[in-house]
């Protein structure tokens, strides 16, 4: 069965570095998500992407937040330069096409900012 | 983003069936009722969604209330891996929605 994978699996990063967590959406698929969730907090959507583009954002992906997908097969979010409190689980999630509901989440990214 | 209620936890033992509620009362005429789960350590799956009619497939069955304002997860006989979170999220779709995760109902699962 096909899956959304995430690499790293775990990231640890000093304050102020940049970071990218890569993300490999199930192939063919149209729509790209990337989701955090603190440790104990539910989780949130940080961005949707479709047609090479961003469809929304939340409030917290501010400017220090870009996402891209470089050659049609990764999907990336970088921070530019983190702090402590972006330390969460980062989910990448994909779907299929427009008519489709189910959104296919990766197992996550834990990243640590110390 | 309409508005959901879903108790904190609930126990249920092995083999047994379960019955998760989730109130959405301020949901929209076009809103689809989705249900996720996340399993201990792992990212939201998806479980089934629904409009107006109750809905089957292989994991679990939807029950929504004719008013559209309550809906019913049900797990026809729960196993040690159905422990997990699980959360309903109504949501209208548009291609590129969303999805607004609450809290969840916390699914413990006694052997």
């Amino acid at each position: 069965e096909p899956e959304v994978t995430q690499t790293p699996s775990h990231q640890v990063t000093q304050m102020g570095q940049e970071v990218i967590l890569r993300c490999v959406p199930i192939s063919n698929h149209l729509y790209f998500y990337w989701y955090r969730q603190i440790l104990g907090q539910k989780v949130e959507f940080l961005v949707s992407f479709y047609n090479n583009e961003i469809s929304e954002k939340s409030e917290i992906f501010d400017d220090q937040f870009s996402v891209e997908r470089p050659d049609g097969s990764n999907f990336t979010l970088k921070i530019r330069s983190t702090k402590l409190e972006d330390s969460a689980m980062y989910f990448c999630a994909s779907k299929g096409h427009p008519n489709s509901i189910e959104q296919y989440f990766g197992p996550g990214t834990r990243l640590t900012v110390t | 983003d309409a508005k959901t209620t879903q108790p904190n936890s609930m126990e249920s033992n092995e083999e047994e069936p379960v019955h998760l509620p989730c109130n959405h009362s301020t949901i929209s005429g076009t809103d689809y009722i989705h249900w996720y789960r996340q399993l201990p350590s792992q990212g939201p799956e998806y479980v089934i969604h629904g409009l107006t009619s109750n809905v089957n497939n292989r994991m679990a069955s939807l029950a929504i209330a004719e008013d559209r304002k309550s809906s019913t997860l049900i797990l026809h006989r729960a196993t040690l891996r159905d422990a997990a979170v699980y959360y309903c999220i109504p949501e209208k779709p548009r291609g590129n929605e969303k999805l607004t995760f609450g809290t969840g109902t916390r699914l413990t699962i006694i052997p």
